[in-house]
């Protein structure tokens, strides 16, 4: 079975600033699927940014990039220029390719809560 | 934008008692999930259905049945609730065929089991 790992429960960085979410995972597929989702006191899961394992090229939307390392089965998150709105609860997940179609559950990691210092 | 509308926010129940958590989805997706998130956890996988009528087990089926009688509607089942089940649920839809896309979410419903 796969395990995600986020192994900061807790970070904190000043508005403005960059800070970087790391996420390790364990699998033994090679196609499968990486997201990051962020979810503020409002509950919503928001989806941040995702990535495919086939691509080479990290991702990127506006302020928030990826850092994927496939064979150290790494896939952290980097958030520039720090908003007091990016202040939430992180969830790095994954998907695996084996049943095709996105029919398969996400496995995600237990989290990282995100504190922006006014 | 994608609707997944989780019919309620809190919901307080007894011990024993038979519990329906409904979601529902209004973009047309085949697939549909059910989580349970507990704090220190993250979001565990209890159920998912890639069609009307067909079910999956996930992660942590126990103490848990579902239904999808139609293509837009995903409930879940207490069979008989019990303490250890009050927790944060959260309801999700995505399309077939399209591997890289994400899930979207419901607002989750806060579950007590007293």
């Amino acid at each position: 079975a796969q395990t995600v790992t986020q192994s900061q429960p807790e970070m904190s960085v000043q508005e403005a600033e960059t800070v970087t979410l790391s996420c390790t995972y364990d699998t033994s597929e090679s196609d499968y699927y990486l997201f990051w989702y962020k979810q503020p006191p409002s509950r919503q899961m928001i989806l941040v940014i995702r990535q495919e394992a086939y691509k080479q090229q990290n991702a990127t939307e506006n302020r928030f990039s990826v850092n994927f390392q496939k064979a150290a089965k790494s896939f952290s998150l980097k958030i520039s220029d720090s908003q007091l709105g990016d202040a939430a609860m992180y969830f790095c997940a994954y998907r695996g390719g084996e049943r095709g179609g996105g029919a398969d559950g996400l496995t995600f990691g237990k989290g990282t809560h995100l504190i922006i210092q006014p | 934008d994608v609707k997944v509308t989780q019919s309620s926010r809190y919901l307080v129940k007894r011990t024993g008692e038979k519990v329906f958590l409904e979601c529902v989805q209004d973009m047309d997706h085949e697939n549909m999930f059910w989580y349970r998130q507990d704090p220190g956890l993250g979001l565990r996988l209890i159920y998912f259905s890639y069609d009307v009528k067909m079910k999956e087990k996930g992660d942590i089926p126990e103490g848990y049945s579902v239904s999808r009688e139609k293509k837009e509607r995903f409930s879940l089942i207490l069979e008989s609730a019990s303490t250890n089940q009050t927790s944060m649920y959260l309801c999700a839809s995505s399309l077939l065929g399209i591997s890289n896309q994400p899930q979207h979410f419901g607002d989750g419903t806060r579950l007590s089991i007293l």
